[in-house]
């Protein structure tokens, strides 16, 4: 079964620093490759996705995350982060099987506050 | 475009009542899911329907949880009866695989937070 870790729980960090949260799974074959953000009292909102093509993949707000397939990883990255990027970052996966896609699955998710 | 809507947004009873959960998906969108999200943990699948049928509901705890989706559109999550551990975010999502050619993208409702007392 597929499994995604996401290895830091709490990151605390000051305005304008830069910010990097690593995110791997397990899982041989294809992947589609997500992150999704909650802001405090909203709703899952999808922050980049990487499905193919060029691994560097741009979201909103700045964010970007990186697929690296040797190393099963897909982090997070903001060169310089504000206080309103507080929220909680899931990563999560679908692997393909058969031609077909399965269910996503999530990380545990990190809880990101910035200092203002 | 609209979102995906749920209701109720909180719900609090007591063990061994009934509750449920209504779930309206994004116009258009074929693929509807029903996820459990416990407080520390990322949100986990409990089923999964391709218009009205079942795709995937093999972590649905089918004692106590049921789901429809009767006309292919709107869907309800229904607990009975509920246990101490059933409290959790309940969120639904939905997706067009048809428009994306399978690489689909699944959009989240604001969930409903569920307390059992």
């Amino acid at each position: 079964a597929q499994s995604v870790s996401q290895h830091n729980h709490h990151v605390i960090l000051s305005e304008a620093a830069s910010l990097e949260l690593g995110c791997n799974y397990s899982y041989g074959g294809t992947v589609n490759l997500f992150w999704y953000v909650q802001y405090p009292g909203q709703h899952l909102q999808l922050l980049l996705k990487y499905f193919s093509g060029d691994p560097l993949v741009k979201g909103i707000k700045g964010f970007e995350a990186e697929f690296i397939k040797s190393k099963f990883s897909f982090n997070l990255r903001k060169p310089s982060v504000q206080w309103s990027d507080t929220a909680e970052y899931f990563c999560a996966v679908n692997a393909f099987s058969s031609g077909s896609a399965r269910q996503l699955t999530f990380g545990s998710g990190t809880q990101l506050t910035v200092l203002p | 475009e609209a979102g995906v809507a749920q209701s109720p947004r909180y719900k609090i009873i007591e063990k061994r009542q009934s509750v449920a959960f209504w779930c309206n998906p994004i116009s258009g969108h074929a693929t509807l899911y029903w996820y459990q999200q416990i407080l520390g943990q990322g949100p986990k699948l409990l089923i999964q329907f391709q218009n009205n049928g079942v795709v995937d509901d093999s972590q649905l705890p089918k004692d106590r949880f049921s789901a429809e989706r009767l006309k292919g559109v709107d869907s309800t999550l229904k607990i009975q009866p509920a246990k101490l551990e059933d409290s959790a975010v309940y969120l639904c999502a939905s997706s067009s695989p048809a428009a994306s050619g399978g690489r689909d993208t699944q959009y989240f409702g604001p969930g409903t937070r569920l307390t059992v007392l």
